[in-house]
């Protein structure tokens, strides 16, 4: 089975620009995991979803910061405007209807903003 | 206080070593523990999950969890070169859904 699918695995942009980041999870999976993971501040929970509806969003940094998941399998992950300081890798995650917990990461998506 | 402490490293063992890495978190209440290897610029990859007291092997990895002292710890037992990589511990609350919240990682390196 292919685990989650991420895109763009690289972006650059300037800041003011509008970034977009694509997952797609698991099969079958009913909870959609986006993080964050910069040095000072490891992975930090952004936002999640069950079943394609946001459960907890108080992760995200602030409203430049949007997500959405508009079927069960795809989800975006929108910074508008970016900034220097959204540089990270975002990871999405999903997990299965088990309800156990474990996550399964994509490969990340390193965003660079200058 | 940090929800989920790990001592940053980087912990050094000789090949064929026990390496022990360690972990505390401050919610009394939670339910789920986890431990994730990520190389670097990889993903985190889930090694090792438990959610209750004792131990649970798996291979030559070993979980501890004490909930009485808030303890969860991972033995790698036969240390190997690949095992070098970034320990994360991982916590779930109970009642807080799967707001999962890790630790900043503990790097393991195992020399040849």
């Amino acid at each position: 089975d292919a685990g989650v699918i991420q895109s763009p695995r690289h972006e650059v942009t300037e800041m003011g620009q509008e970034v977009t980041l694509r997952c797609k999870p698991i099969s079958g999976h009913d909870y959609l995991f986006w993080y964050r993971q910069t040095m000072m501040r490891g992975l930090e929970l952004l936002i999640y979803f069950n079943n394609n509806v946001p459960i907890d969003d108080s992760g995200m940094p602030e409203d430049r910061f949007s997500a959405k998941m508009p079927n069960a399998s795809f989800s975006t992950l929108k910074i508008q405007p970016s900034e220097p300081r959204d540089s990270a890798v975002y990871f999405c995650a999903s997990s299965p209807p088990a309800n156990t917990g474990e996550l399964f990461f994509g490969e990340g998506s390193r965003l660079t903003v200058l | 206080q940090k929800e989920v402490e790990q001592n940053s490293g980087p912990l050094s063992v000789p090949e064929g070593a026990i390496a022990s890495l360690n972990c505390t978190y401050s919610d009394r209440v939670s339910q789920s523990f986890f431990w994730y290897r990520q190389y670097s610029g990889k993903s985190p990859e889930l090694i090792m999950s438990i959610y209750s007291n004792g131990d649970k092997e798996d291979g030559r990895f070993t979980a501890q969890l004490n909930k009485a002292s808030q303890y969860v710890s991972l033995l790698i037992r036969d240390s190997q070169p690949s095992d070098s990589a970034t320990y994360l511990c991982a916590v779930t609350p109970r009642g807080g859904g799967f707001k999962t919240i890790f630790g900043a990682g503990t790097r393991l390196f195992v020399k040849a």
